[in-house]
């Protein structure tokens, strides 16, 4: 049992490169999000998935964009990588979304992937 | 504007003492709170969660609370151990919502 796993581990893009974030679950979760981590920001939503062939934006989607053809797989794409998106990529996934009313389902995230964009 | 702060970005405490983490939100529809742990080179880790019907909730050495009215959590760590030496971020969901958002993170050096 794997967990969450994201490849690669660390990329260096220049600006203007497209790149494809991978993500898989194998813990049938039909929850998957993608989140980025900069310095005194936290861990802001970029795009989230409720199930295979759902998508929907989250706080800073633009771009990026995603796409959910199964459940175990949900690849964030960077289209035209700018200096800004510099920052580490967390793709995490859960039971069934954060919707229960016996408690919130809990994020089980990925080990992380570090992007520069020079 | 973020609707979830972590204040103090870092805090550093002795082994055995204790470490209170604080987390200050706006928006009254949040219902769910949950604190994540995160240490260097992994994806962050559930710790501990409260609804917000509650005050309180413990896990162990971990202590949630909850008060509304200031729309104020705190994490209570009782004792710290160096193994609790990790970065800490807040987050909450709104009812019946499906986004989590992240406070800022709460960087924790436990001394021995």
């Amino acid at each position: 049992n794997a967990g969450v796993t994201q490849t690669p581990k660390f990329q260096v893009l220049k600006t203007g490169q497209s790149m494809t974030l991978q993500c898989a679950q194998d813990m049938n979760h039909e929850y998957m999000s993608w989140y980025r981590q900069d310095p005194g920001m936290g861990l802001r939503l970029i795009h989230y998935s409720v199930g295979a062939g759902i998508t929907d934006q989250g706080e800073v989607p633009n771009g990026y964009n995603v796409s959910r053809s199964t459940t175990e797989d949900f690849p964030l794409r960077l289209l035209s990588a700018a200096p800004s998106q510099t920052s580490v990529y967390f793709c995490a996934s859960s039971y069934n979304g954060l919707l229960t009313s016996s408690g919130a389902n809990v994020l089980t995230f990925g080990a992380g992937s570090r992007l520069t964009v020079l | 504007d973020q609707q979830v702060k972590q204040n103090s970005p870092s805090l550093s405490v002795q082994e055995g003492r204790i470490s209170i983490l604080n987390c200050d939100y706006t928006n009254s529809m949040f219902d769910y709170f949950l604190w994540y742990k995160k240490y260097p080179a992994e994806g962050p880790t559930f710790l501990i969660s409260i609804s917000s019907i509650k005050d309180k909730n413990e896990d162990g050495r971990f202590t949630v609370f909850l008060n509304k009215s200031a729309k104020h959590l705190s994490l209570h760590i009782v004792p710290s151990q160096p193994g609790d030496s990790a970065v800490y971020f807040c987050a909450a969901r709104k009812a019946a919502g499906n986004k989590l958002t992240f406070g800022g993170g709460t960087r924790v050096l436990v001394k021995p």
